[in-house]
């Protein structure tokens, strides 16, 4: 069985830090990286898909990184705000099927 | 959302019943997922699909069942719920090489 997993489990943050969290997983056979946006009663909303050693992405505040020789990605939120509040998840690609973390749940405080 | 849609939203049901989820696309696409969710566990995956009639097992799949009958509907069917199957149930198809798109989830309680 494949194993992703993500650190920390939660962080509280006060508006306007900046955060990061780790997703670990499988540095062999690897086709892709997922990161998701999840809100409790809400479908998983997709932030970035990382396919290449090296990639950098960035959408807004949010960017992220991928290692795929020694198999990880960092997720990072500049100026961390309320709204950021979620749980963030992470899910690697395999044959067919995407394998999730458990994710880092965020809350910010303002 | 993107032409996926679960029924029902939300379900009750009794130890014992058998139950039916349900996810329905209008894309046409190949592949089609149910996963669940529960706190501390992420999404894990049930059992997933590849086309009509061509399904293959996740990494929770005890006590589950699936059935694909034509492109747009992927049925998942908890032949006799338990109270362990309490979750909230995401539904998820393949749009691109590796692009998701999830429903908006059914919670079922088993009591």
């Amino acid at each position: 069985i494949l194993n992703v997993e993500q650190s920390p489990q939660s962080l509280h943050v006060q508006e306007g830090d900046s955060t990061n969290f780790t997703c670990s997983f499988p540095s062999s056979n690897f086709y892709a990286l997922h990161w998701y946006r999840w809100e409790t009663a809400k479908s998983p909303e997709a932030l970035f898909v990382m396919t290449l050693n090296g990639d950098e992405k960035k959408k807004g505040r949010i960017s992220a990184t991928l290692n795929t020789k020694e198999g990880y990605s960092y997720l990072y939120i500049k100026g961390s705000q309320p709204e950021d509040s979620a749980t963030y998840l992470c899910a690697f690609y395999n044959t067919d099927k995407l394998i999730f973390g458990t994710g880092t749940r965020l809350q910010v405080f303002p | 959302d993107a032409g996926i849609t679960q029924s029902p939203r939300h379900k009750v049901t009794e130890t014992g019943t058998p139950v039916t989820l349900r996810c329905h696309q209008t894309e046409n696409h190949r592949y089609m997922y149910w996963y669940r969710q529960d706190p501390g566990h992420g999404l894990r995956l049930i059992h997933y699909s590849y086309g009509v009639k061509d399904t293959d097992k996740g990494e929770v799949s005890d006590g589950y069942s699936v059935s694909r009958s034509k492109t747009e509907d992927f049925l998942l069917t908890l032949e006799s719920a338990t109270s362990s199957q309490t979750s909230v149930y995401f539904c998820a198809i393949r749009t691109g090489d590796y692009g998701y798109t999830f429903g908006s989830g059914t919670r079922l309680t088993v009591v």
